[in-house]
């Protein structure tokens, strides 16, 4: 039971374009919401969050929107740039300890 | 200085072996986490220590057994390696309280042979 879904595997992008990304999830108990990078051969590194009493927040070129009643959020990149290419997870969580509860992933590709 | 470190970056074995996995972080941070990425990418948690102390336990079997020695480290200990053992077994770490990053080490691919 796959509690948060990212359904586009992969996206493709050109340079200076937008990039947004899209996530859904399940349980309407989770209130805390992220974004992370992941580089091939490394570990995730954090890139934004939100909680749920705001429905956008921003940080640069990144932005994250929340819209709670359609339990759905997105990740903005404007401009987007070739060191942007990565895969981005969605992740969630609820209650008192920081359990991440991951997406499985989009494969963002920005060409020049 | 790596904030997250994990040892080894690979490990191939033999079904049936034991081995372990370390990590050691350097932030100062309280809780330390062991994650799972599956060969769909589905990236999962498996185990949380704050203060040495086991607070997430997921439907993990109990060949899998983490050892907090120090606030500092987390180790992962797997006995009897089964095949779909073969993942990339991430840690991270956080100061612990709900809001706060979470910093991954680099990964530790495992392939079960």
């Amino acid at each position: 039971d796959q509690q948060v879904k990212q359904n586009s595997p992969s996206l493709s992008v050109q340079e200076g374009r937008i990039s947004i990304l899209n996530c859904d999830y399940t349980n309407s108990m989770f209130d805390y919401f992220l974004w992370y990078k992941k580089y091939p051969a490394e570990g995730p590194t954090f890139l934004i969050s939100i909680s749920s009493i705001k429905d956008k927040n921003e940080d640069g070129r990144f932005t994250v929107f929340l819209n709670k009643s359609a339990k759905h959020l997105s990740l903005h990149i404007v401009p987007s740039q070739p060191g942007d290419s990565a895969v981005y997870f969605c992740a969630a969580s609820s209650g008192g300890f920081q359990k991440l509860v991951f997406g499985t992933g989009t494969r963002l590709l920005v060409s020049p | 200085d790596t904030a997250v470190s994990q040892t080894p970056k690979y490990l191939v074995t033999q079904m049936g072996n034991d081995k372990s996995i370390k990590c050691e972080q350097n932030l100062g941070h309280d809780t330390m986490y062991w994650y799972k990425q599956d060969s769909k990418k589905f990236l999962k948690i498996m185990f949380s220590y704050n203060n040495k102390e086991l607070i997430i336990n997921e439907t993990v079997p109990n060949r899998f057994s983490p050892k907090s020695p120090d606030k500092a480290h987390l180790n992962l200990h797997i006995n009897s390696l089964e095949l779909g053992d073969s993942a990339v077994y991430f840690c991270a770490s956080s100061q612990g309280s709900r809001t706060d990053t979470q910093y991954f080490g680099p990964g530790t691919r495992l392939t079960v042979l």
